[in-house]
């Protein structure tokens, strides 16, 4: 069983979609959960961060963060065109060294 | 503003031939530098980490070499590629506070032939 598991898609969904990203885990020490977009033919950059459980918001995005189920989503309001790319879920844990565990990544389109 | 530079973008190298990857950070100083390789469908695979300089650390053993001659450049090598050494690499830095995450370079698409 991989420590991370995320769903590759692809994912297709019309313009102005309410559009949700998840993965789950296996290892109860991650701590630290992160969401990165990558666009196609570059590195990814870091979209949303959240520490432990609960919700955090940034603009048209929302990550949440369900330990007891070792479950989190990010979720996108009013998808546009440009939010298409692929999306890493990211996780950690202080007990090992802070070492980063990464999503297969969902690729998703977004039409116009 | 950190800025982190990695080239080339694209490589196109035939099996047995050696490869040299170089990243270099800007506007920071003492970061922990990493190699990522990326296949398609896979998660990222860390490859090498450093704390600072002449200090590297092997994640999975394999064809490939990294070092870190300078505070703010981290080099990948291998003496003899293999086909199946290709794939993206990336190079990323991190500062010691999590939260921050790391600022990844824009990768080199590497293809053994």
């Amino acid at each position: 069983q991989k420590e991370v598991e995320q769903d590759p898609g692809p994912l297709s969904v019309p313009e102005g979609a309410i559009v949700s990203l998840n993965c789950t885990y296996s290892n109860s020490a991650f701590q630290y959960f992160m969401w990165y977009r990558q666009y196609s033919r570059k590195g990814p950059e870091l979209l949303m961060y959240t520490y432990s459980s609960g919700n955090k918001e940034d603009g048209r995005f929302t990550a949440q963060v369900d330990k007891s189920s070792k479950y989190i989503s990010l979720f996108i309001r009013d998808s546009q065109p440009s939010d298409s790319a692929t999306y890493l879920c990211a996780m950690s844990a202080q007990t090992g060294g802070f070492k980063t565990i990464f999503g297969a990544g969902t690729r998703l389109f977004v039409k116009a | 503003s950190q800025t982190i530079h990695q080239w080339p973008a694209t490589l196109v190298q035939p099996v047995g031939s050696p490869l040299s990857l170089e990243c270099t950070v800007e506007g920071t100083s003492n970061p922990n530098l990493y190699w990522y390789r990326q296949a398609a469908g896979r998660g990222l695979q860390l490859l090498f980490y450093s704390v600072g300089i002449g200090q590297i650390s092997s994640e999975v053993p394999q064809n490939l070499s990294a070092s870190r001659p300078q505070d703010r450049q981290f080099i990948l090598s291998s003496k003899k590629l293999l086909l199946s050494d290709s794939g993206f690499y990336l190079c990323a830095w991190r500062t010691d506070t999590v939260a921050y995450g790391y600022t990844f370079g824009s990768g080199t698409r590497l293809t053994v032939v």
